[in-house]
């Protein structure tokens, strides 16, 4: 889990604060994600950054609001949130070659609690 | 469009005993299909993947998954199942024909390897 770092591990916020979910990749990809795990849901993905565009897009709510200032850097910002974006959030890289065959490679997740 | 099922939520098996976690999906183009797996408040790490070539895929920690083009499977199997096994594993595919990096995951099926 090296490779893919997230910061914080835990995060418990108030529906009225902003924060921010970081994400840094140590394995020299040019592509990153950001994906929601809810219980008993499978992973939803919100965004997709190659080359820092963002180049994908899944009908998140503008509450959520990413930023990829770098290859190597992914943040997902965070403010009015509700309890029911309380979960798992998973960052992950890829080396994008325009083929799909890419491997994407998960960070450990920031646990998030909305109250 | 691409998706995936996995009809069990959770598979039971003996340690020593062989493994078998289902996977079938579909898609319009080719697939190109992952197995990933996640132990307790961490992320998804990956095991393996079917990209084209020989339907024998073999991974990481001993698991193997085949490829069946006719039945639209991905099985992941293990020939003598371990206690640390146990853990919640995904099936995960990405269809050639849309374009789109991001994967499409199954709903997860959880390993418990008895002692």
């Amino acid at each position: 889990e090296t490779g893919v770092t997230q910061t914080p591990r835990h995060l418990v916020m108030g529906m009225t604060n902003k924060k921010s979910l970081k994400c840094e990749q140590h394995l020299g990809h040019n592509a990153m994600y950001w994906y929601k795990q809810s219980a008993k849901k499978p992973l939803e993905l919100m965004f997709v950054y190659s080359l820092e565009e963002r180049v994908e897009n899944n009908s998140v709510p503008s509450r959520f609001s990413p930023e990829c200032p770098n290859s190597s850097h992914l943040f997902l910002h965070l403010h009015t949130l509700q309890p029911e974006d309380s979960a798992l959030y998973l960052c992950a890289s890829s080396q994008d070659r325009g083929g799909s065959t890419d491997t994407q490679y998960f960070g450990p997740g920031t646990r998030l609690t909305v109250l | 469009a691409q998706s995936v099922a996995q009809p069990e939520d959770q598979v039971n098996v003996a340690e020593g005993n062989p493994l078998t976690v289902k996977c079938t999906y579909s898609v319009s183009g080719n697939p190109y299909l992952f197995w990933y797996v996640q132990y307790p408040n961490r992320g998804l790490q990956f095991l393996l993947k079917y990209i084209t070539g020989d339907n024998l895929v073999k991974g990481s920690y001993g698991f193997e998954a085949e490829f069946n083009k006719s039945q639209t499977s991905f099985h992941l199997k293990k020939p003598s199942a371990l206690v640390s096994d146990s853990a919640l594993y995904f099936c995960a595919v990405r269809d050639s024909d849309t374009g789109r990096r991001a994967l499409t995951f199954g709903s997860g099926t959880r390993l418990q390897v008895q002692p």
